[in-house]
């Protein structure tokens, strides 16, 4: 399995794009990229995934280097409730979550 | 609303009781997970079932026990409780595999918030 590397914490204002950025440098090639979100005691919640074109749904874009060793997750337009802490995986089966990434949207 | 259906909400029990946590997964997923999340450890996963057999194991003591009934609903069984074993207990579930990846995103439950006094 991949491990994966994200900052501790970040703080985006709000309305502005947030680029939530992930290490995964020793992800192979059958390891797809998966992003998270857990908002405060709740159940984590599924965002998007890719394995190595980037994708873009109703939440977010996320943004894979042609390497795979890195991507970026992107919430375009970033709202008070997107506050949460964010999960990068690379997992071929099941999820491990690290870590995450505290984000802060500020108003 | 993830759709998966967790009970109870909150337990208070003793040390050295047991307790069962409910999961029921939704409608047409195959596959129930169990993590558990504490302060300090963050997310753990502890056991993956997949239509009623076990697939995969992660951090889950021996005091802990799963299945996966008929009806595709999942229990958590932990017993000898101690006071490290207070924390968030999710579950998720996940649709049948499809295409080339072995693996399709999750969807959490609310959780169970378990305290041990």
């Amino acid at each position: 399995d991949a491990k994966t590397t994200q900052p501790t914490s970040m703080d985006c204002a709000e309305g502005r794009a947030a680029n939530l950025p992930c290490n995964h440098s020793t992800i192979s090639g059958n390891e797809y990229v998966y992003w998270y979100r857990q908002i405060h005691s709740q159940g984590p919640q599924y965002i998007i995934h890719g394995l190595k074109n980037n994708e873009t749904n109703e939440m977010a874009s996320l943004i894979i280097t042609e390497d795979r060793k890195s991507s970026t997750l992107i919430l375009p337009h970033a709202t008070l409730r997107d506050t949460a802490v964010y999960y990068c995986i690379a997992r071929d089966d099941k999820i491990i979550f690290g870590k995450g990434t505290r984000l802060h949207i500020l108003p | 609303d993830s759709g998966v259906t967790q009970t109870p909400k909150h337990l208070i029990t003793a040390t050295g009781q047991r307790v069962t946590l409910r999961c029921s997964p939704r409608s047409g997923d195959l596959s129930v997970y169990w993590y558990q999340q504490s302060l300090d450890q963050g997310l753990q996963f502890l056991i993956q079932y997949y239509n009623g057999e076990e697939r995969a194991k992660g951090n889950i003591l021996e005091r802990f026990s799963a299945q996966q009934f008929p009806d595709l609903h999942s229990e958590l069984n932990l017993s000898s409780l101690e006071l490290g074993d207070s924390a968030l207990y999710f579950c998720a579930s996940s649709p049948p595999t499809s295409g080339h990846s072995s693996y399709n995103e999750q969807f959490f439950g609310p959780g169970t918030r378990l305290t041990v006094l």
